[in-house]
């Protein structure tokens, strides 16, 4: 299995709700990552995590929350968004050790409009 | 702030044509890397070269390094419609997960 996943594909949110995104993998994968796209725009790296640890945090602000409950899930808990993070929020996996490691697998991602 | 720059900004070519697309970046690096995304959809990756290989292929693609320039490019060839997608270098200038993506290259292949 070389997928990751991400749910929903598409989410509508007001200014005051609260909402996660999911991702998941099952290639036995201990970095995962989120980032944020906006249109016409190269992917921005917002958090890793490796072995279920932050291991990065690039400074976002504190109404998204990531969570890694395990080495195969990874959440982006969202909470009083601002319609400037409308955007398509991908999540990557890949292998910490091996010639490999760098590469990154993408997940189609999650439209998200905040209203 | 963004690592890479890639030039052009977009491309349109006839099917069978080959591409060429350029990456600038501004630090020293232990690999760059080119991914492709088709509209609005998660990336693909495609390549990876390491710092000390200054060329590499794979089936029609040919990427290329040149570290004291701090460039390099990527060259599809034959293209073909489906090839129609944003490419995008992407560098990790400490060698560690963090991942910095250059601007990237829109191309449209017309059939």
């Amino acid at each position: 299995d070389t997928e990751v996943t991400q749910t929903p594909k598409h989410l509508v949110m007001g200014m005051t709700n609260k909402k996660s995104l999911k991702c998941e993998q099952h290639m036995g994968h201990r970095a995962m990552y989120w980032y944020k796209q906006k249109a016409k725009k190269p992917p921005e790296l917002m958090f890793v995590y490796s072995y279920e640890k932050l291991s990065i945090n690039e400074s976002v602000p504190s109404r998204f929350s990531p969570e890694c409950p395990n080495s195969s899930l990874l959440n982006l808990h969202l909470h009083a968004l601002q319609p400037e993070d409308s955007a398509l929020y991908l999540c990557a996996s890949s292998s910490p050790r091996g010639p490999e490691r760098e590469t990154q697998y993408f997940g189609p991602g999650t439209r998200l409009l905040v209203l | 702030s963004q690592q890479g720059e890639e030039d052009p900004q977009a491309l349109s070519i006839q099917e069978g044509e080959n591409a060429t697309m350029n990456c600038s970046y501004k630090t020293s690096i232990n690999n760059l890397q080119w991914y492709r995304q088709n509209s609005g959809r998660g990336l693909v990756h495609l390549i990876l070269i390491r710092s000390n290989e200054r060329e590499k292929h794979s089936g029609r693609l040919r990427v290329t390094l040149d570290t004291s320039k701090k460039s390099s490019s990527l060259l599809i060839t034959a293209s073909r419609a489906a090839d129609t997608a944003s490419y995008f270098c992407a560098t990790s200038p400490t060698g560690g997960f963090k991942t910095i993506f250059g601007a990237g290259t829109r191309l449209f292949v017309k059939a």
